[in-house]
C-alpha cells in the first residue's frame, strides 16, 4: 500500500558527526519536504523539492543538505554545522501546487 | 506577530462536549488552509481542508473568515479518541511550497 516511510525511527549520534535521514514515498507525488519539530513548536521547513534534481531552501536550511536524484527519495543530511540538531524530523510529500501534504512517521534524532 | 497563531491550550473537556479552536493568520493573501491532527510523538495527519464556504466532515466543522483572518475548527460530541494536538496550517502562496504551521492546540477529552 502507498505511503511515506522514514528510517530509522530513532537515531543517536555524537556531536560532530554527519547523519543522513531516509525518506521514501510511493505515492507518485512530485513534491517532497523536510521539516523539523521542536517541543512546543510548530513545524519549520528545512528544504523542499518540487521535482527531481531540483530543491529549494526553506526557512532553516543552514547546517542541512538534501538531494533528489529519484522521484521517490529525498534524503536529508544533518551536518556537523547544524548547531542544535536534536529534534523530530518529518518528511512530507504532496502533489504540487495546491494539494495537502502527507507526512511520514518521522525520525527522532538525538545528538550528544 | 507570528504568521499563524493558536491558543496552545490545553483544552480539557468532558466526553460529549462541543469544543472550538480558533487560529489567526497574518498574511491576508493566504490561499489555502488546513487543520491537521497530531497525536503525541507521531506525525501530523490531515484532518480537513478549509474552504471559503466552510465545510463539515461528520462531527468536525471548519470555517474560514477572510475579513478577520482566522479559521476555526468545531468538534461536536467529543470522543476520547479526539484527544490530540490540532495544528492550524496556512499556505500563504497558494503553491503548497511553504506551508506555515501553528504551534498547535492541545485537546484532552476526559471520560
Amino acid at each position: 500500500d502507498g505511503g511515506i516511510t522514514q528510517s530509522p525511527k530513532y537515531l543517536f549520534r555524537k556531536e560532530g558527526q554527519n547523519v543522513t535521514l531516509s525518506c521514501e514515498q510511493n505515492l507518485n507525488h512530485d513534491a517532497m519536504y523536510w521539516y523539523r519539530q521542536d517541543p512546543g513548536q510548530g513545524l519549520r521547513l528545512i528544504y523542499y523539492s518540487q521535482i527531481v534534481n531540483d530543491f529549494q531552501k526553506g526557512d532553516i536550511a543552514e547546517g542541512y543538505s538534501v538531494s533528489r536524484e529519484k522521484k521517490e527519495s529525498f534524503p536529508l543530511t544533518v551536518t556537523s554545522a547544524q548547531k542544535n540538531p536534536t529534534a523530530f524530523y518529518l518528511c512530507a510529500s504532496g502533489q504540487g501546487l495546491v494539494d495537502e501534504q502527507y507526512f511520514g512517521p518521522g525520525t527522532r534524532l538525538t545528538v550528544t | 506577530r507570528k504568521e499563524v497563531e493558536q491558543d496552545p491550550g490545553p483544552f480539557n473537556v468532558p466526553e460529549g462536549a462541543t469544543v472550538a479552536f480558533n487560529c489567526t493568520y497574518s498574511n491576508s493573501a493566504s490561499q489555502s488552509f488546513f487543520w491537521y491532527r497530531q497525536d503525541c510523538r507521531k506525525e501530523p495527519k490531515l484532518l480537513m481542508s478549509v474552504y471559503s464556504s466552510g465545510n463539515e466532515d461528520g462531527r468536525f466543522t471548519a470555517q474560514l473568515n477572510r475579513a478577520s483572518q482566522y479559521i476555526s475548527l468545531l468538534i461536536r460530541d467529543s470522543k476520547l479518541s479526539d484527544s490530540a494536538t490540532y495544528l492550524c496550517v496556512v499556505d500563504p502562496s497558494g503553491s503548497a511550497r511553504q506551508l506555515t504551521f501553528g504551534s498547535g492546540t492541545q485537546l484532552t477529552v476526559l471520560p
